[in-house]
């Protein structure tokens, strides 16, 4: 069983620039989360995915925006990069909308420089 | 919203010891509450979980415990190993969702051989 991958696994962008992360769900996993993990802090939820359409969304401004797509797979883009969107990017995978456990992939590292 | 805080924020035992790891929530409606553990520079692991049913929940050297009347979950880890060594992050549902989650600060947990 393939578990939640994520890709780039580090990336350094300029200020006011746009990024896109990419997740791959669990195998049967239907519902994707994203979150953000600043250093030294504890995951953020940012959104939820499910049924290709958001469902629920954290404290984060409209240029978060995100995808998913029929097979599962999910993208996270960032508009207008700020300083303080460096952090490490969390993609969760939960086998139903309704189930309570979420499994992490190993993150995405995002530099804004 | 749900407030999560969690103490200690860094924790040092002894090799063989035991370590406790306490956590609070707000939302008296929290149904569910997950213990993550996260390696250096990888995505967090779930390790334990318990339900509101239940006050303990043991997996080998690993228990948690709840107590709904004083809201607050805890995560024991008994004679501990060098391996334990990480930081810990608790977690509680935000209100009227199942998987979508508020987490705690970590607990850096340093075991000493």
């Amino acid at each position: 069983e393939t578990g939640v991958t994520q890709s780039p696994t580090h990336l350094i962008k300029t200020r006011g620039q746009q990024v896109t992360l990419r997740c791959s769900s669990q195998s049967g996993h239907n519902t994707v989360s994203w979150y953000q993990q600043a250093l030294g802090q504890g995951p953020q939820f940012i959104f939820q995915y499910y049924r290709e359409e958001e469902n629920g969304r954290g404290n984060f401004p409209p240029r978060f925006s995100g995808l998913q797509f029929p097979n599962y797979s999910s993208e996270l883009n960032v508009n207008a990069l700020e300083l303080d969107d460096s952090a490490l990017y969390l993609c969760a995978s939960s086998p139903t909308v309704s189930g309570n456990t979420i499994y992490f992939g190993e993150g995405s590292w995002l530099t804004v420089v | 919203g749900e407030n999560v805080e969690q103490h200690p924020s860094t924790l040092s035992v002894q090799e063989g010891d035991s370590a406790v790891i306490k956590c609070t929530y707000s939302d008296s409606a929290s149904n569910y509450f997950p213990w993550y553990k996260q390696e250096l520079g990888k995505g967090p692991q779930l390790i334990i979980d318990i339900r509101s049913n239940v006050g303990e929940k043991k997996d080998q050297r690993i228990a948690v415990t709840l107590n709904k009347t004083a809201k607050h979950f805890s995560l024991h880890i008994t004679e501990t190993q060098p391996e334990d060594s990480a930081v810990y992050f608790c977690a509680a549902p935000t209100p009227n969702t199942g998987n979508q989650f508020y987490f705690g600060t970590g607990t850096s947990l340093t075991v000493i051989p």
